[in-house]
């Protein structure tokens, strides 16, 4: 199981940025997936979840209306669309796969390496 | 909304100690939905423990998880070098929502 992150950078405040994460090594199509942040020097926070089946997705009330979680299942990769940016989403940015199968998943057990965002004028 | 409260904040030990971690939830939780995660400087977190105290593929058998109501523990038994790290809890609720406590660092004494 491999999910390998792209995308990051640094970015002025207000502006958007896409983050994407290929997947490999499991059916994509059977697992909800995620993406789960990190500011510097401090914890984990959940961001944004997407079900297996492409359902449903929910958000952090911090990002909810500015980013969005989107999947496509014919190239196996994740995407996260963020919107009006801001520092405090400053952060490095982890695609995560959420299990158990067909679920809306409860835990994280695959990660990827992460790709940082820096939100700074 | 349930809040992961973990203690301690720091842990200093020595290998070959035994560590006890707790996470307590604002209210009572399903044990079911509880997991832990290790990550060490640099590196992205580890699953360590899905459902309270299933061990995650690979991980060795010092590391164990119990609970009595809203509190939960992550024990790990003769702490080896590559156990200092952050560790933290996570609970998945019906909100829907994915909690993680504020983390417990185990450093070397």
């Amino acid at each position: 199981v491999q999910l390998v992150e792209s995308g990051g950078g640094v970015v002025q405040p207000g502006r958007s940025l896409r983050l994407s994460c290929a997947v490999s090594g499991f059916t994509f199509s059977h697992y909800a997936v995620a993406w789960v942040r990190q500011a510097p020097g401090k914890g984990l926070e959940w961001v944004a979840v997407m079900s297996f089946d492409e359902s449903k997705e929910y958000y952090a009330d911090s990002v909810k209306g500015r980013f969005i979680i989107s999947r496509d299942e014919s190239k196996n990769t994740l995407h996260l669309q963020m919107n009006s940016l801001r520092g405090g989403d400053t952060a490095v940015y982890y695609c995560v796969r959420a299990p158990p199968r067909f679920s809306l998943g409860n835990y994280f057990d695959f990660w990827g390496q992460g790709t940082l965002v820096t939100v700074s004028s | 909304e349930i809040v992961l409260t973990q203690s301690p904040g720091t842990l200093s030990l020595s290998p070959g100690d035994r560590a006890t971690l707790s996470c307590r939830a604002s209210q009572t939780v399903s044990h079911t939905n509880l997991a832990w995660y290790q990550q060490k400087p640099g590196q992205a977190p580890r699953l360590l423990l899905y459902a309270t105290a299933t061990r995650a593929t690979g991980i060795p058998d010092r590391f164990s998880g119990s609970y009595s109501g809203a509190d939960f523990t992550l024990a790990i038994t003769r702490l080896e070098p590559e156990d200092f790290a952050v560790y933290y809890c996570q609970y998945s609720d019906a909100s829907p929502g994915w909690t993680f406590g504020q983390g417990t660092k185990v450093e070397i004494k």
